[in-house]
């Protein structure tokens, strides 16, 4: 079981471009959460993501952050127009099931906004 | 929302010796995940503890529900200890956020 797969695992963005982001849940998991940690911080919630739904984006930015999980294909969060702010690792979660259960973790995704 | 409070905020051990992170967290739990970020920055679950004691070679961890805390032992200590632990919590029926605290961070010196 390859665990959580993220890619890029650096990325590097010039202001005002955009940036994607993969990530590939374990296998079995159908339930997919991203995370972004600010320097120094610890992580914080942003959306919750099953096969083709969006259960809960409470935690996204209202502007130019959107996500998607498709019935074929890996998680993509997409960033619009990135401004330095965004630079940050994204991580991305996956579980079997919904609720108090245990988050898997993938590496993140370092993104630089120059 | 609930709060999660890690100490202390940063600690220095000699390789060999023995630690304890300290998690407090203001509302009942029914998830409570101990965590370390390596200095690659990868995330590696340690413990999914939201009571009782669980141990994993040198490392254990027990959490007091009903106290609302939760401790993280390290025993001999090794540099590869070295990182960011963080304590994550889950709390409220039906949630699925996990809201972390802000880590304990670790350096074992040779």
């Amino acid at each position: 079981n390859a665990g959580v797969m993220q890619n890029p695992r650096h990325l590097v963005r010039r202001r005002g471009q955009e940036a994607r982001l993969r990530c590939s849940p374990m296998k079995g998991h159908s339930h997919v959460y991203w995370y972004r940690q600010l320097p120094e911080e610890g992580l914080k919630f942003m959306v919750y993501l099953q096969k083709e739904n969006i259960i809960d984006e409470s935690g996204m930015p209202k502007e130019r952050f959107s996500a998607e999980f498709p019935k074929e294909g890996p998680s993509i969060l997409r960033i619009q127009q990135v401004v330095r702010g965004d630079s940050a690792a994204y991580f991305c979660a996956s579980s079997p099931l919904t609720g108090a259960n245990v988050l898997t973790f993938g590496a993140g995704s370092r993104l630089t906004v120059l | 929302g609930i709060q999660v409070e890690q100490s202390p905020p940063d600690l220095i051990l000699q390789e060999g010796a023995n630690s304890t992170l300290r998690c407090n967290f203001s509302d009942s739990v029914n998830n409570l995940q101990w965590f370390h970020q390596n200095p690659w920055g990868q995330l590696i679950n340690l413990f999914y503890i939201p009571s009782g004691t669980k141990q994993n070679g040198r490392l254990s961890a027990t959490t007091v529900a009903t106290e609302r805390y939760s401790l993280l032992y390290i025993s001999s200590s090794q540099t590869t200890d070295s990182g960011v632990y963080f304590c994550a919590v889950v709390s409220g029926a039906g949630s699925y956020q996990l809201t972390f605290g802000k880590g304990t961070k670790l350096s074992v010196i040779p």
